[in-house]
């Protein structure tokens, strides 16, 4: 069981928009720690996707965005390309456990 | 361009060590905290260490506390990871990441990740 809650699926046709959502608790994402997102390709190792809870990485296209209110925080995908077919997972830290703790990922498949 | 290469996993037993190692290039080493995270096959990431850039501040999951130890040699731009008395439950991909940010809590993220090595723990 993570400590971040997040859909095991979620689907869409090319060009829809989807969104992941990531709820946690008081202790991490209540507590006012920053969310980060990462997508995960087949095969392939985690790359940074979304820092800071809205804050994109150069070369991150602005089909992808974030956002965060109290408990949880969101990842939206608009304009949905075949090549967006991943696992996405969001990161935040724990006081109460004084740890990173990871959501348990979301893997998203282009209809 | 950031480079992280991990090296040295492979099968042990139960109860056995492993020693991995991530040499780092195209970023200035020693400015930076570095960090493992681990995936069991099929399932999701998990924290597990995390050296700071500066200093010798560490922090550990509770998982691996007192089986595993991390350490750094910032003239060789490599990052280490000990692993002792492993367990079955350990057998994961481990991955080398370049943190972002760290603070002394232990509170960190990542931008860069290396493809990361198997570990496999099994008789």
């Amino acid at each position: 069981q993570s400590v971040l809650t997040q859909p095991p699926s979620v689907s869409g046709a090319p060009g829809q928009r989807v969104t992941i959502s990531c709820t946690g608790s008081s202790s991490n994402i209540g507590a006012g720690y920053d969310v980060h997102w990462y997508q995960q390709l087949p095969g392939t190792a985690p790359k940074l996707l979304i820092f800071g809870n809205t804050n994109r990485p150069s070369g991150v296209p602005d089909r992808f965005s974030g956002s965060k209110s109290g408990t949880s925080a969101s990842l939206a995908i608009t304009g949905l390309q075949a090549e967006d077919e991943a696992d996405y997972y969001c990161q935040s830290y724990d006081s109460g456990l004084s740890s990173v703790v990871f959501g348990g990922g979301t893997k998203l498949t282009v209809l | 361009e950031v480079q992280l290469l991990e090296s040295g996993g492979g099968l042990v037993q139960p109860g056995g060590s492993l020693r991995l190692s991530c040499a780092a290039s195209g970023f200035t080493f020693s400015s930076y905290a570095m960090s493992w995270v681990r995936q069991a096959p099929g399932k999701g990431l998990q924290w597990v260490s995390v050296f700071s850039g500066s200093g010798s501040s560490t922090h550990y999951a509770d998982s691996v506390k007192g089986r595993f130890t991390i350490s750094r040699d910032n003239s060789k731009n490599t990052v280490y990871l000990e692993m002792n008395s492993l367990r079955a439950e350990d057998t994961a991909v481990y991955y080398c990441a370049k943190t972002y940010y760290y603070d002394s809590s232990g509170n960190h993220n990542y931008d860069y990740w290396g493809q990361g090595t198997l570990v496999t723990v099994s008789s």
